[in-house]
């Protein structure tokens, strides 16, 4: 079964610096897609980034942007210019394609400090 | 405005009392599917349903039930709660199943007591 580890419980940022959230997965295949989920306090849950596997080029969303090494199945989360609105929980999370579920790593917390 | 709606946000029950969450997306999604998010175990899938009538279980369905009588509504059903369904819960949808981005609800915070 695939699983997705985030191996940070916590992590601390000044405002204005970059950060830098860890995801791995594990899978056999060769076609799926990657995801990061912000999910703050008021407890919705928000997509961040979307990364397709078959994508060499790592997607980039404004201040947020991946590193997606397909080889070694990561795909961590970088923040740039981080602001007080962005602590909340991140969540990684991965689904191959067809008819199989969307599998969540335990989160991150992300604490942005002024 | 697209979006996916959940009743109740915040529920109170106690167990052996049936109860259902109702899940409304307006953006003609096909695949709809119910979450459960607890500390330290992220958020594990319940159910989900590719289209109409068709509905299959995800990770963790026991005590739970779900139909799909309408493409829009994906009413999730606790026939009868116990506390370990204490838990919050998100319904999502999406085009398809694989490809696309899910659309979160707002989350529902149950308590089972």
């Amino acid at each position: 079964a695939q699983t997705v580890t985030q191996s940070q419980p916590e992590m601390s940022v000044q405002e204005a610096e970059t950060v830098t959230l860890s995801c791995t997965y594990d899978t056999s295949e060769s076609d799926y897609y990657l995801f990061w989920y912000k999910q703050p306090p008021s407890r919705q849950m928000i997509l961040v980034i979307r990364q397709e596997a078959y994508k060499q080029q790592n997607a980039t969303e404004n201040r947020f942007s991946v590193n997606f090494q397909k080889a070694a199945k990561s795909f961590s989360l970088k923040i740039s210019d981080s602001q007080l609105g962005d602590a909340a929980m991140y969540f990684c999370a991965y689904r191959a394609s067809g008819n199989t579920p969307l599998v969540f790593g335990k989160g991150t917390r992300l604490s942005v400090i002024a | 405005e697209a979006q996916v709606t959940q009743n109740p946000r915040y529920l109170i029950t106690v167990t052996g009392k049936k109860l259902t969450v109702t899940c409304s997306q307006n953006m003609n999604h096909e695949y709809m599917s119910w979450y459960r998010q607890d500390p330290g175990l992220g958020l594990r899938q319940i159910y989900y349903s590719m289209n109409v009538e068709v509905t299959d279980k995800g990770d963790v369905p026991e005590g739970y039930k779900v139909s799909r009588k309408e493409k829009r509504n994906f009413p999730l059903i606790l026939e009868s709660p116990s506390p370990n369904q204490t838990s919050l819960y998100f319904c999502a949808s999406s085009i398809r199943p694989s490809t696309d981005t899910q659309y979160f609800g707002p989350g529902t915070r149950l308590t089972v007591l």
